[in-house]
């Protein structure tokens, strides 16, 4: 099993709907958790970190699920500028502060 | 706020040869700086950890002496892919992350192309 794992995709969503999507995690161990962005051929950007309560940015909310041991990501009123591949990241546990990441979900927004 | 440099953006070069990558945090010091290789439609790849003043940590796999990291001060890490082969083509990103803060932030990445 990977550390981190999304469903690859792509998501095919139509202009002004929601779409949700979420990534599992295996280390319970994990402390912080992150979505990033990335366009093709860049490089990835941080769109939101996850906080035990959740939280909100605009259209997009993530949430933490320790006892699942997952993260969600819900963007409401999709624009065709959200098309990118998102990317989960959670803490590895250990020092270094590195990031475990997932190999990201597709998402494509259709006018 | 956040933000940092890679450069240079794209390089193309002879199989054998070696080339530098730098990357510098422009608006705050980076304690640690990671980077990353990448292959079209894949995931990120973590190749090593650096911190500053001290060596890099290079990820199961990785060749130490192949990717050679230096990170001197707060502000500056370099990778140099020595001998390059054509398997090296790939996007090389780094991240920065300062002191306290799990949160990483990317260069614009570095495409390279060995022929």
């Amino acid at each position: 099993r990977k550390e981190v794992e999304q469903d690859p995709g792509p998501f095919n969503v139509p202009e002004g709907a929601t779409v949700a999507f979420n990534c599992t995690y295996s280390n319970s161990a994990s402390q912080s958790f992150f979505w990033y962005r990335q366009d093709c051929r860049k490089e990835p950007k941080l769109l939101m970190s996850v906080y035990s309560s959740g939280n909100e940015d605009g259209r997009f909310t993530a949430q933490l699920n320790r006892a699942s041991q997952y993260i969600s990501l819900l963007i409401r009123d999709s624009k065709l500028s959200d098309s990118a591949t998102y990317l989960c990241a959670v803490t590895r546990g250990d020092s270094n502060y590195q990031l475990i990441w997932g190999a990201g979900t597709k998402l494509i927004i259709k006018p | 706020g956040a933000v940092v440099s890679q450069h240079p953006s794209w390089v193309i070069c002879k199989s054998g040869t070696s080339v530098k990558i730098e990357c510098r945090s422009l608006d705050f010091q980076a304690t640690t700086m990671f980077w990353y290789r990448q292959f079209p439609k894949q995931s990120l790849m973590l190749m090593a950890t650096s911190n500053e003043g001290s060596k890099a940590t290079y990820e199961q796999g990785v060749e130490k002496d192949k990717f050679l990291i230096n990170h001197a001060s707060l502000t500056l890490s370099t990778l140099t892919v020595t001998s390059a082969h054509p398997e090296d083509s790939s996007f090389y990103i780094c991240s920065a992350r300062a002191s306290g803060s799990y949160e990483q932030y990317f260069g614009p990445g570095t495409r390279l192309t060995v022929t």
